[in-house]
């Protein structure tokens, strides 16, 4: 089983739309979480931690289940501009050296 | 924001030939820079984690004399790839985690490599 793991998708969506990624790990030492975004031939952007008790910024929320050992993000209002890459990634404790998911792929069409 | 950059942004060269590629943070020191490598449709493969004034620590699967990486300053980090063949043709990223902050890495725009 791989560290990180995503589905690649690609998740299509209209405008507007809520649409959620999953990301599950497999080291229940990780105690660090991130989702980045990664547009096409670009370098990663973090885009928010996660953080235990979820966090929300704008129309993203991500969120932490330890139990079953996944991270997820929501987009709510799904614009455009959304369409990206979203990778996800895990360090465990004590290291700051994050593994990453191979990403899955979002696209917005109006 | 922190800014890293990375040079060249992409380059071509023919098989057997070494290529240079740099890594600088531009408004803060870099304690600790990584190198990734990125194929497509792939996710980030870390290849080495690079200290200032120490040798790299290279992931396992990396070898550290075809990938030979030189950490000289807490701004500069370089990644040379040496006997280039086509396989090696990738997307290179670089990162640095600030000397004096909350450990968050901040990316290069990476470097387009291939492979003639």
């Amino acid at each position: 089983r791989k560290e990180v793991e995503q589905d690649p998708g690609p998740f299509n969506v209209p405008e507007g739309a809520t649409v959620a990624f999953n990301c599950t790990y497999s080291n229940s030492a990780s105690q660090s979480f991130f989702w980045y975004r990664q547009d096409c031939r670009k370098e990663p952007k973090l885009l928010m931690s996660v953080y235990s008790s979820g966090n929300e910024d704008g129309r993203f929320t991500a969120q932490l289940n330890r139990a079953s050992q996944y991270i997820s993000l929501l987009i709510r209002d799904s614009k455009l501009s959304d369409s990206a890459t979203y990778l996800c990634a895990v360090s465990s404790g004590g290291s700051y050296i994050p593994t990453f998911g191979r990403g899955t792929s979002l696209i917005v069409h109006p | 924001g922190a800014v890293v950059s990375q040079h060249p942004s992409w380059v071509i060269c023919k098989s057997g030939t070494s290529v240079k590629i740099e890594c600088r943070s531009l408004d803060f020191q870099a304690t600790t820079m990584f190198w990734y490598r990125q194929f497509p449709k792939q996710s980030l493969m870390l290849m080495a984690t690079s200290n200032e004034g120490s040798k790299a620590t290279y992931e396992q699967g990396v070898e550290k004399d075809k990938f030979l990486i030189n950490h000289a300053s807490l701004t500069l980090s370089t990644l040379t790839v040496t006997s280039a063949h086509p396989e090696d043709s990738s997307f290179y990223i670089c990162s640095a985690i600030r000397r004096h902050g909350p450990g968050e890495q901040y990316f290069g725009p990476g470097t387009r490599l291939t492979v003639t």
